[in-house]
């Protein structure tokens, strides 16, 4: 499988600060790239994603930026909470493919 | 939005016994359908893609013999793991497509143990 390289391991930020995950990738094929949040004994959740045609993606608090030319896409979540305390993945994968995840970024939102 | 879900949420068998996973799609139908696996604190590894009515693709390392998988409809994929040992304890989670090239659901996941 083509890889793809997430950092940090793991990140913890105090409750209204900027969490931060950044990913890169190999396969210059891939041309979707989401974020899923997963909580403990859950299956993962989709939180935003982006297609390599545009450099950013905001959703609410959920921002993806994206360099296509470093193969480098990142996370940041904004005014984070302690709701937001979760496992992150990111993944890439072509047109029907099966999606290759980091090794994802646990998230600590310390109150 | 799409809904899949998994059947059973947790599931509990005895060394060398057989279980069933199901997965389904509620409200769409999934030409394609893909098994991950996730050991704890890890990421979801691809262990197959599942096309309906042809057979599995199985990823390299994936014994396709211990790891049944049938897609008999647009709405129900199965997998089947044989002859359990303790090291197939884990998490699977199967995801859908509905047809449009980016989209893709996951299931709830369902959380084996072998004793």
């Amino acid at each position: 499988q083509q890889q793809v390289k997430q950092s940090p391991q793991s990140l913890i930020v105090q409750k209204g600060g900027i969490s931060i995950i950044n990913c890169a990738y190999e396969n210059t094929a891939f041309d979707y790239f989401p974020w899923y949040q997963q909580f403990p004994g859950k299956g993962p959740a989709l939180l935003i994603a982006i297609r390599p045609d545009v450099s950013e993606k905001k959703e609410g608090r959920f921002t993806i930026s994206f360099n296509k030319s470093a193969k480098q896409f990142s996370l940041h979540i904004m005014d984070s909470q302690p709701g937001d305390s979760a496992t992150y993945f990111c993944a890439a994968n072509q047109a029907g493919t099966a999606l290759i995840f980091g090794k994802g970024t646990t998230l600590s939102v310390s109150s | 939005g799409a809904v899949v879900s998994q059947h059973p949420s947790r599931v509990i068998c005895k060394s060398g016994t057989s279980v069933k996973i199901e997965c389904r799609s509620l409200d769409f139908q999934a030409t394609t359908m893909f098994w991950y696996r996730q050991f704890p604190k890890q990421s979801l590894m691809l262990m197959a893609t599942s096309n309906e009515g042809s057979k599995a693709t199985y990823e390299q390392g994936v014994e396709k013999d211990k790891f049944l998988i049938n897609h008999a409809s647009l709405t129900l994929s199965t997998l089947t793991v044989t002859s359990a040992h303790p090291e197939d304890s884990s998490f699977y989670i199967c995801s859908a497509t509905t047809g449009q090239p980016y989209e893709q659901y996951f299931g709830p996941g369902t959380r084996l143990t072998v004793t």
